[in-house]
């Protein structure tokens, strides 16, 4: 059965306390995995695609990696403002979400 | 400046009533999708339509029902049928089945 399992459920930081977040799936016939960000209340906002293992995209403190099992979001010297719930996704025979990572960052 | 509009952004509804959530987008995408989110759990599908005049049944359609009827726009009906309507409504919309999902801004239904 397809799945996608993130942890930790939930995650506190010191500001500039590196880290990283855990997307496991098991699918058939991988044909993306998307990370996102979700503040209270909004939708998510779109972050990366990765297709491949080995794999790797950045943006500002945030990089993320894939392997054929799992992907990874490392946030390095995070800051308050990366505080929000990360969403990992799979595009196997259809869409599926995990029920995400709520990252608090602490001043 | 292309995107995703839903509204209203809330939106209170008394049992018994039919309610419409609107969803437009103009970023020339093919699909289109409804989410539900409550607290604490993940995103679950609705529906979706990968092409005008077309659409298909996701994990929870019981009590729901969307049309596609134009490219831009795919509004989801929340009927009397649905037991436990009150929610966070996403609608998302991408290129392909398979590409990058981009989500509007949700709206939140009250049943009172």
């Amino acid at each position: 059965e397809d799945q996608v399992t993130q942890s930790p459920e939930a995650l506190r930081l010191q500001e500039g306390e590196s880290s990283s977040l855990n997307c496991s799936y098991t699918v058939s016939g991988l044909r993306g995995l998307f990370w996102y960000r979700q503040d209270p209340g909004k939708g998510p906002e779109f972050l990366f695609t990765l297709y491949s293992a080995g794999e790797e995209k950045e943006k500002e403190r945030l990089k993320a990696t894939l392997t054929k099992k799992e992907s990874f979001l490392h946030i390095t010297a995070p800051k308050p403002e990366d505080s929000a719930t990360y969403l990992c996704a799979v595009s196997g025979n259809q869409f599926y979400f995990g029920t995400g990572t709520s990252l608090t960052v602490i001043p | 400046d292309g995107g995703i509009t839903q509204s209203p952004k809330y939106l209170f509804r008394k049992e018994g009533q039919n309610v419409t959530l609107s969803c437009e987008q103009n970023l020339n995408h093919d699909a289109m999708y409804w989410y539900r989110q409550d607290p604490g759990q993940g995103l679950r599908l609705i529906y979706y339509s990968q092409i005008v005049n077309d659409f298909q049944k996701g994990d929870i359609a019981e009590g729901y029902s969307v049309s596609r009827e134009k490219k831009e726009s795919f509004p989801l009906t929340v009927t009397s049928a649905q037991k436990n309507p009150t929610a966070f409504y996403l609608c998302a919309s991408s290129f392909t089945s398979d590409s990058e999902q981009f989500f509007g801004p949700g709206t939140r239904l009250t049943v009172l």
